[in-house]
């Protein structure tokens, strides 16, 4: 069974630079995109960065994404309060045969 | 703009069917390059995509619930439907339904608000 697999946690004061992985296999990450959604307390999930590295409408700079290999990383620099919330990772699985998504991390702002 | 509504039964008894309707405004879910899914969250857990399909009805489930789910349409009504069947408590969740795009439909670039849909006796 494929898994993409976060860090269920991750935390940093304001203004701090915040990095979190997703980690796949060659069926999902190393052959797909990766996309990030963010999903704030209470809330739908949104998408916040598609193609690896690619920020919708909206989404402020501070967000950037990376792709390597089999792996994949959401950043975010000048972390705000409003930031804290949960981050998933996303990407096409050739197993699955559709979207698989990571378990999850959960980022507080501390 | 663009909305989607998921509807739907709260509470569901364990072996019956869970029924859910997404009713999209604002465009046509039968035009475009659009992929619409439904995706589910249980509570205090991650998301799990649980069928999509496209704008010409070709529809693909995940492996591990295709045996009870089907994803069905009207386009006159502009809506599409959930049908999980043999419900347990493993499928208490929120579920989303939700437009996607880009290639094979991986990006879920526009959600519901969800609705929660509990399995209990």
């Amino acid at each position: 069974q494929s898994v993409l697999t976060q860090p269920p946690s991750a935390s940093g004061t304001p203004g701090q630079r915040v990095t979190i992985s997703c980690s796949g296999s060659g069926s999902n990450i190393g052959t797909n995109p990766v996309n990030w959604y963010q999903q704030l307390p209470g809330a739908a999930p949104k998408l916040l960065m598609y193609l690896n590295n690619q920020r919708p409408s909206g989404v402020p700079d501070r967000f950037s994404g990376s792709k390597s290999g089999t792996s994949a990383s959401l950043a975010i620099s000048g972390l705000q309060s409003e930031d804290e919330s949960d981050f998933y990772c996303s990407t096409w699985d050739d197993i699955l045969g559709g979207p698989l998504f990571g378990g999850g991390t959960k980022l507080t702002v501390l | 703009q663009m909305q989607l509504r998921e509807s739907g039964p709260g509470l569901v008894k364990p072996s019956e069917t869970l029924s859910l309707t997404c009713a999209v405004s604002g465009g046509s879910i039968s035009s475009g390059s659009y992929y619409w899914g439904w995706i589910r969250q249980p509570p205090g857990k991650g998301l799990e995509w649980i069928g999509s399909f496209f704008s010409d009805g070709t529809t693909y489930y995940n492996p591990s619930l295709e045996s009870r789910v089907t994803i069905l349409r009207d386009t006159s009504k502009n809506q599409y439907f959930l049908n999980l069947r043999s419900v347990t408590a493993a499928d208490t969740a929120v579920f989303y339904c939700a437009r996607a795009e880009g290639r094979r439909g991986v990006t879920f670039g526009l959600w519901g608000r969800g609705t929660l849909v509990n399995v209990s006796s």
